[in-house]
């Protein structure tokens, strides 16, 4: 099965870009029907989907982000990534990857990343 | 947006008990519902997909049941390690949006 694993830079800057990598192993990020996701969680709330990038390159972002967010696909070395600009303090979060399976990604972010903590401050 | 309200935000129950959290959708979802369970300090791991379709290595003593706006997971003979918080998933239109969260504590 899919392994997935976040890595990045844990301290940012406010107004400068958060840049996250989801490495995956065990299968190839090529895959047919597979979306690769970006998910957040603030120091004690709530779960927020960030977007999602389809094998093809296709993406889907949360309009809340107010496009600040790009999601893209490196092929050659089997990974995914994040990228989020002009951060605050409210981004500050536990940001996961996940993997959906299936026509439409139906069965679900069936497999996660451990998450990484990024703190944006001076 | 769909909103997704989870009901009970907190619920306590015993060892053994059998509980039923509710996801209501502001919307039509059809089936596209997933439940997670989080423990702290810890990713979300997917329980149910397509509102009542178990994830591979889930016991069956998780249940989830509901199409268009209204779920139910059900939760029987808990044990210790299914406390833990539970989070709803609609996945039918973009942007997926999670419920609020259900916190199951030990009475």
């Amino acid at each position: 099965q899919v392994q997935l694993q976040e890595s990045g830079p844990g301290l940012v800057k406010p107004s400068q870009t958060l840049s996250l990598t989801c490495n995956v192993s065990g299968g190839s990020i090529s895959s047919d029907s597979y979306y690769w996701n970006w998910i957040r969680q603030p120091a004690g709330k709530g779960l927020e989907w960030i977007g999602r990038i389809y094998t093809s390159g296709s993406t889907s972002y949360n309009p809340s982000l107010k496009g600040r967010v790009t999601i893209s696909v490196d092929t050659s070395k089997n990974q995914f990534s994040l990228k989020l600009s002009s951060v605050t303090a409210a981004d500050t979060a536990v940001y996961y990857c996940a993997s959906a399976s299936g026509y439409l990604g139906y069965f679900g972010m069936d497999v996660w990343g451990q998450g990484t903590t990024v703190t944006v401050s001076s | 947006d769909i909103q997704m309200t989870q009901s009970p935000s907190s619920l306590s129950a015993s060892v053994g008990d059998r509980v039923t959290i509710t996801c209501r959708a502001s919307q039509g979802i059809s089936n596209y519902l997933a439940w997670f369970q989080q423990k702290p300090g810890k990713a979300p791991k997917s329980l149910i997909y397509g509102a009542s379709n178990l994830q591979s290595g889930v016991p069956s003593k998780f249940s989830g049941s509901g199409s268009g706006t209204d779920f139910t997971l059900t939760i029987r003979s808990l044990q210790p390690e299914d406390f833990a918080t539970y989070y709803c998933q609609q996945y039918n239109s973009y942007p997926h949006t999670f419920g609020q969260g259900t916190k199951l504590e030990i009475k």
